[in-house]
Order: structure tokens, then C-alpha cells, then sequence
């Protein structure tokens, strides 16, 4: 199994452009995730979807746009990058409200430049 | 007061020591407790989840203090391949499913 895939795992971008991360899993999951991880500042939610066809707005939403396209794929847009947007993101997937646990599976991370 | 904290660190030990972390956090009606694992430049893993008893896993052990609201990992008889960043995370009951990570605290074992 694959688990939780995104790509690309790495992207320059200029301040301003545009670009699309995308992120599917394998796992039946319904509920996905987009983080962020900077120096000193943790796993920071973006933005995450409860269950197909639903997304709402974590803790650091602004600059970003998501769509679940559907169970399996969840992906996060730039529509203008900022230098403030130079991270690492990580995508993620668990059960959801289903499973007391909600354990999360991280995708295997994209790092993104923005000059 | 952070939802979750722990103190960054690097705990720096030599091989074979017992080396032992806290995560606090404040909500005091938090549910689920889980200790994540990240190695430098990866994604992060569900090393254990933590249970009200406590628990243990080889050379793991987490436990529950609801009283002063935190968790702990003792790791014994440290290995090099321990050294990594240890994430905490907790899930309160009654609102979000969804765990707050705390920002992580680096553990480096040395020879």
C-alpha cells in the first residue's frame, strides 16, 4: 500500500505564481489534511476535509484554496505565492470522526521555495 | 498558555541512556494523547498512542497524568537510531477531532 501519496515533492517558484499540490491515499480515509511545518513552529493546520465534498479552514488558511475531488484526492492551490509561503507541507489522511483515535498518516512531504 | 507544548530541546544522551520527555496541555476535557515520530527531513509517524493506564512498546513507555494535564515517553536504553524529533498530539473530546501537534522535541543520541 502506498499509503498516503503527494507530489511534487519539491518546487521553486517565483512570488506570484501559481501551483497546485496534490495529494491522494489508498486507505478508504475519510477525512484529509494540509499542513505546514516551519522552523520552530510545528505542524500547523491549513486547511482539511471531514468527509468528501466538505473542506473547512484550519489555523493558517490564508493564501490557500483546497478542493476534495473526491475520497481519495485532496489537493491545496497557491493562487500567489509569497515568500511566506517557503515551507514544508505535509498532507495527511485518517478515518475521521468514525474512529475515536484518528490516528493521521502524513504523506511524505513537499518542499516549496518561494523567491 | 499554548494548547500543547513541550520543551524543544535537543536532548543530547550517549547510547544505552534512559532519556524521558513531557507534553503538557490545557484542555483539560482533551480525550486522545499520541506520540508521533519525526525523522530529519521525513514525515511524521504514530510512534504510540497513550493510554490511561500507560503504556508500553519495547523500549517505549508513555503515560497519562490527567491530574497535572500531561503525557510523558521514556525511551530506555537509547539507540542512535532514536535520535529523531518526538511529536506530541491531543485530541479534545466534544469538538474538533482533530489533534494539535506540539511543535516537537528533538532527541540526539550519541555514540
Amino acid at each position: 500500500n502506498a499509503g498516503v501519496t503527494q507530489t511534487p515533492k519539491f518546487q521553486v517558484l517565483k512570488t506570484g505564481q501559481s501551483m497546485t499540490l496534490q495529494c491522494a491515499q489508498d486507505m478508504n480515509h475519510n477525512s484529509m489534511y494540509w499542513y505546514r511545518q516551519d522552523p520552530g513552529m510545528g505542524l500547523r493546520l491549513i486547511y482539511y476535509s471531514a468527509s468528501e465534498g466538505t473542506t473547512d479552514k484550519g489555523e493558517v488558511p490564508n493564501g490557500y484554496n483546497v478542493s476534495r475531488l473526491n475520497k481519495r484526492e485532496f489537493s491545496l492551490r497557491l493562487e500567489s505565492a509569497a515568500p511566506s509561503q517557503t515551507s514544508v507541507y505535509f498532507c495527511a489522511s485518517s478515518e475521521g470522526r468514525v474512529s475515536g483515535a484518528n490516528v493521521l498518516t502524513f504523506g511524505a512531504g513537499s518542499r516549496l521555495t518561494v523567491l | 498558555r499554548k494548547e500543547v507544548e513541550q520543551d524543544p530541546g535537543p536532548f543530547n544522551v550517549p547510547e544505552g541512556a534512559t532519556v524521558a520527555f513531557n507534553c503538557t496541555y490545557s484542555n483539560s476535557a482533551s480525550q486522545s494523547f499520541f506520540w508521533y515520530r519525526q525523522d530529519c527531513r521525513k514525515e511524521p509517524k504514530l510512534l504510540m498512542s497513550v493510554y490511561s493506564s500507560g503504556n508500553e512498546d519495547g523500549r517505549f513507555t508513555a503515560q497519562l497524568n490527567r491530574a497535572s494535564q500531561y503525557i510523558s515517553l521514556l525511551i530506555r536504553d537509547s539507540k542512535l537510531s532514536d535520535s529523531a524529533t518526538y511529536l506530541c498530539a491531543v485530541r479534545t473530546s466534544g469538538g474538533s477531532y482533530i489533534p494539535t501537534f506540539g511543535r516537537g522535541t528533538s532527541l540526539i543520541v550519541h555514540p
